[in-house]
């Protein structure tokens, strides 16, 4: 059965320093993945999509992520964190690739930032 | 463009009421998706919904149902309320389905007493 794993359930980092989140992934074939990001309150934003091509993929707000199928992972990163990045972010898969919209989700992962 | 709207955003029901909640996608979406967000369980896939019919659902007992008209709009239905169904419930539209990105609306808070 697909599966997302996000190994960290909170991570604090210092604003202007570098951030790396990790998802790991289970499934048979090529995945759809995502990051979504959610405010306190707030519905999900996207803040990019894997769905082929280059492994390297550029989102909104300064973030990129990186599809690695030899680790199964697509883990999220940013060069400088902002204070306004403090969230919670969440990676995703699609469950059946091409069939249907439903997303498995990770357990998320809540950023902290410090001044 | 307008966003993904849900109605009401805040809901307070006690046990054994039932409960209707509105999704109205972003103009040209024709697939809706709902999720369940717990802290206990996170983010789960309740239903998907695409021209009218729905396309899969998650695992959650009968009592949660949906539908959609054809203008897109979707509503979801809970009857006979746990407390356990207190969650925010997540809306989420597409342009088509089988795995195109999807925007979602600021939720539903549904409290259950």
């Amino acid at each position: 059965a697909q599966s997302v794993t996000q190994p960290d359930i909170h991570i604090t980092v210092s604003e202007g320093a570098s951030l790396e989140l990790r998802c790991n992934y289970s499934y048979g074939a090529t995945p759809y993945l995502f990051w979504y990001v959610q405010s306190p309150g707030q519905g999900l934003q996207l803040l990019l999509k894997y769905f082929s091509g280059d492994t390297l993929v550029q989102g909104i707000k300064g973030f990129e992520a990186e599809f690695k199928r030899s680790q199964s992972s697509f883990n999220l990163r940013k060069p400088s964190v902002h204070w306004s990045d403090a969230a919670e972010y969440f990676c995703a898969v699609v469950g059946e690739r091409g069939a249907t919209n439903k997303l498995i989700f990770g357990t998320g992962t809540l950023l902290a930032v410090q001044p | 463009k307008a966003g993904v709207t849900q109605t009401p955003r805040y809901l307070i029901k006690t046990r054994g009421q039932q409960v209707t909640l509105s999704c109205s996608p972003i103009s040209g979406h024709r697939s809706v998706s709902w999720y369940q967000q717990t802290p206990g369980q996170g983010l789960q896939f309740l239903f998907e919904y695409f021209s009218e019919t729905q396309r899969n659902k998650g695992n959650f007992p009968g009592r949660f149902s949906g539908r959609q008209f054809s203008n897109s709009r979707s509503e979801m239905n809970v009857s006979t309320l746990e407390l356990g169904d207190s969650a925010l419930y997540l809306c989420a539209s597409s342009l088509t389905s089988g795995g195109n990105e999807q925007f979602f609306g600021p939720g539903t808070r549904l409290t259950v007493l």
